[in-house]
């Protein structure tokens, strides 16, 4: 199984203030055949489901602000809010779907200072 | 509008069953891929199995956690997939999340299995 590490596991940025979320895999997320990678970025708020953000490492779902953005490749990610808002206050998870199981990574919490 | 509306949950005994089901709407049902996802109280995410479309092979796969006791299925003739839970125990309690895709991008509200004496 491929096993998801996300770091931090908390963390706390100031409004206005840059966030970042690093993801990495166990072994390699990218197919080599169509060169994409094979990994997710989900927010969940309390009470709610999760909410797919960016697909393919880097494609932001439709609807998602244009201030979340993923990048890496191979076994590194990274989620960046540039520039954290009330709103963005949440978990949140990678996945990557290269092969079942479809591991996630163990989530990290976002918070305001 | 895409929607997925999972049900069936309850409180349910240690080796019980429950057969959880979830109905979507929105989107061409029969050529989507469906996963399910738990959430146990205060945890994260964990995959349990996706089955996907017939035109796609309608290959099934489950998690470790759950293989031989799980069983996905689905019936696009009513836009439903369904997850049959067999051999219950504490550990499966959870909130049951039905998602759409190969990376999940639409989730339903979930429903909520307790397994308890």
């Amino acid at each position: 199984d491929i096993v998801m590490t996300q770091s931090p596991d908390s963390l706390a940025v100031s409004l206005g203030q840059r966030a970042t979320i690093n993801c990495k895999s166990s072994q390699s997320v990218l197919y080599s055949s169509n060169n994409k990678n094979y990994l997710g970025w989900y927010q969940q708020k309390p009470g709610q489901p999760p909410k797919l953000l960016i697909y393919w490492a880097s494609t932001r779902e439709s609807g998602v602000p244009d201030r979340f953005s993923g990048s890496g490749s191979g076994t590194d990610f990274t989620l960046t809010i540039s520039s954290l808002q009330a709103e963005d206050v949440a978990v949140y998870y990678c996945q990557q779907y290269y092969s079942t199981p479809y591991t996630f990574g163990q989530g990290t919490k976002l918070e305001i200072k | 509008e895409v929607q997925l509306v999972e049900s069936g949950g309850g409180l349910v005994k240690p080796g019980g069953s429950l057969r959880l089901s979830c109905i979507g709407s929105g989107f061409t049902f029969s050529n989507a891929w469906m996963n399910w996802v738990r959430q146990a109280p205060g945890k994260g995410l964990e995959w349990v199995g996706r089955i996907k479309s017939k035109p796609d092979g309608g290959t099934i796969d489950h998690a470790a956690s759950v293989k031989g006791r799980f069983t996905i299925s689905r019936d696009d003739s009513k836009n439903m997939v369904y997850l049959q839970m067999n051999s219950l125990n504490t550990e499966d309690t959870a909130v049951y999340y039905c998602a759409t895709g190969h990376y999940c991008d639409f989730w339903g509200q979930g429903t909520q299995v307790t397994v308890s004496s």
